[in-house]
């Protein structure tokens, strides 16, 4: 199993819905979960960030993570056509006394008027 | 607070040529990492330097090389360049590293190889 994958996309939600964008990880990757925004042919900007179970919510954006299960998600209320983007989401990969962002190769979303 | 600067922003090369890339952290940040993008691997970890140290390594060959300054610039080298490292390069700024920090990227420098 890679550390972090991001299975499901490209996905389109009508203006308005909600987004729901969904990632698995593997034993390899703990403590801490982001989620980035990255735009076409820009660089990936960070979201929203969560360590611990449960929900983390920020205007429009829920962060939600299950150790259990290793999943952790990202919920868009109020969907708007400037959401539409690629959705990273990275997982901190610790080796001993070193640590690195790894990144699932991203859901794509697209936001219809 | 300025962000992450990355020079140049394009650059075009021919196979078998090395390449410099710079990257200057935000001010304070002493963890820079760099990041390979491409549309079929997504982001592929290269290395990562702190306080002018390597502290991580990614699964890349030799040919990728980088350092760090002491005012916690970095530089990544590609040598020999090879047609499948045409990609765009991201460097990303963190105050301690990826455990529990978010890292800030740069705008990275897209590199084409011919």
């Amino acid at each position: 199993q890679k550390e972090v994958e991001q299975n499901s996309g490209p996905l389109s939600v009508p203006e308005g819905a909600i987004a729901s964008l969904n990632c698995t990880y593997s034993d390899r990757v703990s403590q801490s979960f982001f989620w980035y925004r990255q735009y076409s042919g820009k660089s990936p900007e960070l979201i929203m960030s969560i360590y611990s179970n449960g929900d983390k919510e920020d205007g429009r954006f829920t962060a939600q993570l299950n150790k259990a299960s290793q999943y952790v998600s990202l919920l868009i209320r109020d969907s708007q056509p400037s959401d539409s983007a690629t959705y990273l989401c990275a997982g901190s990969s610790i080796t001993g006394a070193n640590s690195k962002l790894t990144f699932g190769k991203g859901i794509t979303l697209s936001v219809r008027p | 607070k300025a962000g992450v600067t990355q020079t140049p922003r394009y650059l075009i090369k021919t196979r078998g040529q090395q390449v410099t890339l710079s990257c200057s952290p935000i001010s304070g940040h002493r963890s820079v990492s760099w990041y390979q993008q491409t549309p079929g691997q997504g982001l592929q970890f290269l290395f990562e330097y702190f306080s002018e140290t390597q502290r991580n390594k990614g699964n890349f060959p030799g040919r990728f090389s980088g350092r760090q300054f002491s005012n916690s610039r970095s530089e990544m080298n590609v040598s020999t360049l090879e047609l499948g490292d045409s990609a765009l390069y991201l460097c990303a700024s963190s105050l301690a590293g990826g455990q529990g920090y978010g890292y800030t990227f740069g705008s990275g420098t897209r590199l084409t190889v011919v």
